[in-house]
């Protein structure tokens, strides 16, 4: 049974840059899913932010596209999050997860990680 | 993008009540629709994937229907571990879009 990780630090200056990893143990992450990012905050309900697949491509979501970059280490079995120019509006539990291959559901979820951006 | 909207937003119910939440998108999403619960402090986790396939693990008495623009998540007899939030989430287009979710408490 796969099993994912998040780790980063959970505050955040306004205008720094968010930066998750997310562990990938008890399956490889070279499979045919994509690994995906989702948060979570009371304004905003869940948002799924962005996915990547084993080979490097990514999918954003327009609404962050021009902040946010997924990237895939193999090696590792882990891939990444990093959010730049961050607000208040960006607090919030982010969790990684993985979509399942043919239909973008999401089968396996870490634990989630709070992030809060304040001065 | 798709907007999902669910109904009701919260709802109040009983061990052994049989309970219906809906979730309807703004355009025709197919099938391509999944139904999660959320415990409070954990994520969530995937109960119904395409509208109708229950995901390993999960109880029978958790059921889900509907295909186009409304579908919905059906509990047949509440257990004391069902009272959760639930959402569901479009997967027919990106970006993924989920519902504002449905806080189930007990009556």
């Amino acid at each position: 049974q796969v099993q994912l990780q998040e780790s980063g630090p959970g505050l955040l200056k306004p205008s720094g840059t968010l930066s998750l990893t997310c562990g990938v143990s008890g399956g490889s992450i070279n499979t045919r899913n994509w690994w995906t990012w989702v948060r979570q905050s009371p304004g905003k309900g869940l948002e799924w932010i962005g996915e990547t697949y084993h080979t490097g491509s990514t999918n954003y979501n327009p609404s962050l596209k021009s902040r946010v970059t997924i990237s895939v280490d193999k090696s590792k079995n882990q891939f990444f999050l990093k959010l730049n120019s961050v607000t208040a509006a960006d607090t919030a539990v982010y969790y990684c997860a993985r979509g399942h291959t043919g239909g973008k559901y999401f089968d396996s979820w870490g634990l989630g990680t709070l992030v809060t951006v304040s001065s | 993008d798709i907007q999902m909207t669910q109904s009701p937003s919260s709802l109040s119910a009983s061990v052994g009540d049989r309970v219906t939440i809906t979730c309807r998108a703004s355009q025709g999403i197919s099938n391509f629709l999944n139904w999660y619960q959320q415990k409070p402090g954990k994520a969530p986790t995937l109960l119904i994937y395409d509208a109708s396939n229950l995901q390993s693990g999960v109880p029978s008495r958790f059921s889900g229907s509907g295909s186009g623009t409304e579908f919905t998540l059906t509990i047949s007899s509440l257990q004391p571990e069902d009272f959760a939030t639930y959402f569901c989430q479009q997967s027919h287009m990106l970006p993924y879009t989920f519902g504002q979710g449905t806080k189930l408490e007990i009556k």
